[in-house]
């Protein structure tokens, strides 16, 4: 079946410690994208690729990091950097950057800083 | 700037009941498109639908149906006779054009709609 996939599904992490969320799509989908959601808050954009090789800052990419070598593969880094990383973080993916497509998303990752 | 606005926080109904759901949007783009996400508990957004800024057709889709109204920058759902696997929370979205060519999307805040049996 195809679809988006993320692991771990929760993850804890010490203060001051890097952390790497995965996302893996199987859907030869063009573009994908990283959001971050807090409790009564709608989605925002962390990271976008529009292609491999290639992605961009979105409204709050401040404190991650990401890369796109494969078109599969879209990892995400929450660094020491980001102030207060615990939230759930859900990975998508669409057809292509350049038309106004649906996205699929992944299960999500909630992320608990100690 | 581009924004979505769902003023209503959580919607609690009985079964059966009739729901709607408010979403108004701004934008200065002449085209654009509008999508609904609904958000189970499980955590995965699933799409509803899209619709573009040149058609204002109202769409119905089973118990679900969306009215479009671009004179009041309104873009609403409703579910008709509400069943319990209903509840979830349900997304508007506004796709917005990119500097850098592309598009992205931006997210309302959000409704939970509680159905009650």
């Amino acid at each position: 079946d195809g679809g988006i996939t993320q692991s771990p599904k929760y993850l804890f992490r010490k203060e001051g410690q890097n952390v790497t969320l995965s996302c893996e799509q199987n859907l030869n989908h063009d573009a994908m994208y990283w959001y971050r959601q807090d409790p009564g808050q709608g989605l925002r954009l962390i990271y976008y690729s529009q292609i491999v090789n290639d992605f961009q800052k979105g409204d709050i990419a401040e404190g991650y990091s990401v890369s796109r070598e494969k078109k599969e593969s879209f990892p995400l880094t929450v660094t020491s950097a980001q102030k207060n990383p615990t939230a759930f973080y859900l990975c998508a993916s669409s057809t292509s950057g350049w038309i106004h497509n649906e996205q699929f998303f992944g299960p999500g990752t909630r992320l608990t800083v100690l | 700037a581009q924004k979505v606005t769902q003023a209503q926080t959580e919607i609690s109904v009985v079964e059966k009941e009739d729901v709607t759901l408010d979403c108004v949007y701004e934008t200065r783009d002449t085209t654009y498109y509008l999508f609904w996400y609904k958000q189970p508990p499980s955590g995965e957004l699933v799409f509803l639908i899209r619709r573009n800024s040149f058609d204002e057709q109202n769409e119905i889709s089973g118990r679900y149906s969306w009215n479009f109204q671009k004179s009041t920058s309104s873009f609403n759902f409703t579910i008709t006779a509400s069943q319990v696997v209903d509840s979830a929370v349900y997304f508007c979205a506004l796709s917005e054009v990119l500097n850098t060519g592309g598009f992205k999307t931006i997210f309302g805040a959000g409704t939970r709609l509680f159905v009650k049996a």
